[in-house]
């Protein structure tokens, strides 16, 4: 069974760009989490998806960030304009919403570099 | 609040030395979960263990061992005989049991590199 995916696995992108980045949930998985990690910091949340709905986005940084999950399945995350400040790795996360088992399994990760 | 500290950010040892990766946490709720992750050089956050705030027995699988204290809100990991392949960044996470409260916060992680 193929685990959770982020595509791409690194973006360099000039200060003012937009960046979209995706995760593909491991399948069945109706919880679906972004995570960022910045400068070698902590990973902090930032948002969590059940099925299509936002369930918690209390960790978005601000309006320039904007996720979806139409129709339940892949997400999207857009950062429009990015800013440098942005920079960091960028983690999916997904898990069932039911049952014993609710680990949250993680992507690789995006590495996202603003210059 | 909810809050993860792992004050080690480096440590490194020589191949077959035991270490030892320091977590404290911090939080209001009476029960919840406790987590370390492995993110080798691939990238990947690799789950190793989940522990209930209930469960305070210590687990060992194999190399690894965990001892959760609740006295002293640590859950520490200790990798027996280190090998090269352990050379990872380790994660430390915390979860409250609440319905529909599914994030988890993490501490800043614990560089540890084991030479040959």
């Amino acid at each position: 069974e193929a685990g959770v995916t982020q595509f791409p696995s690194h973006s360099v992108i000039e200060k003012g760009q937009t960046v979209t980045l995706r995760c593909d949930p491991i399948s069945g998985h109706d919880n679906l989490y972004w995570y960022r990690r910045v400068m070698g910091k902590e990973i902090k949340f930032l948002l969590h998806f059940v099925k299509e709905s936002k369930q918690d986005e209390s960790g978005m940084p601000n309006n320039r960030f904007l996720a979806e999950r139409t129709g339940g399945t892949y997400s999207t995350l857009k950062v429009q304009p990015a800013e440098l400040e942005d920079s960091g790795v960028y983690f999916c996360a997904s898990s069932l919403i039911r049952g014993k088992n609710t680990e949250a399994f993680f992507g690789q990760g995006t590495r996202l570099t603003v210059v | 609040a909810q809050k993860v500290t792992q004050a080690q950010t480096e440590i490194s040892v020589v191949e077959k030395e035991d270490v030892t990766l320091d977590c404290v946490y911090e939080t209001r709720d009476t029960t919840y979960y406790l987590f370390w992750y492995k993110q080798p050089p691939s990238g990947e956050l690799v789950f190793l263990i989940r522990r209930n705030s209930f469960d305070e027995q210590n687990e060992i699988s194999g190399r690894y061992s965990w001892n959760f204290q609740k006295s002293t809100s640590s859950f520490n990991f200790t990798i027996t005989a280190s090998q090269v392949v352990d050379s990872a960044v380790y994660f430390c996470a915390l979860r409250a049991i609440i319905q529909g409260a599914q994030k988890l916060v993490f501490g800043q992680g614990t560089r540890l590199t084991i030479n040959p």
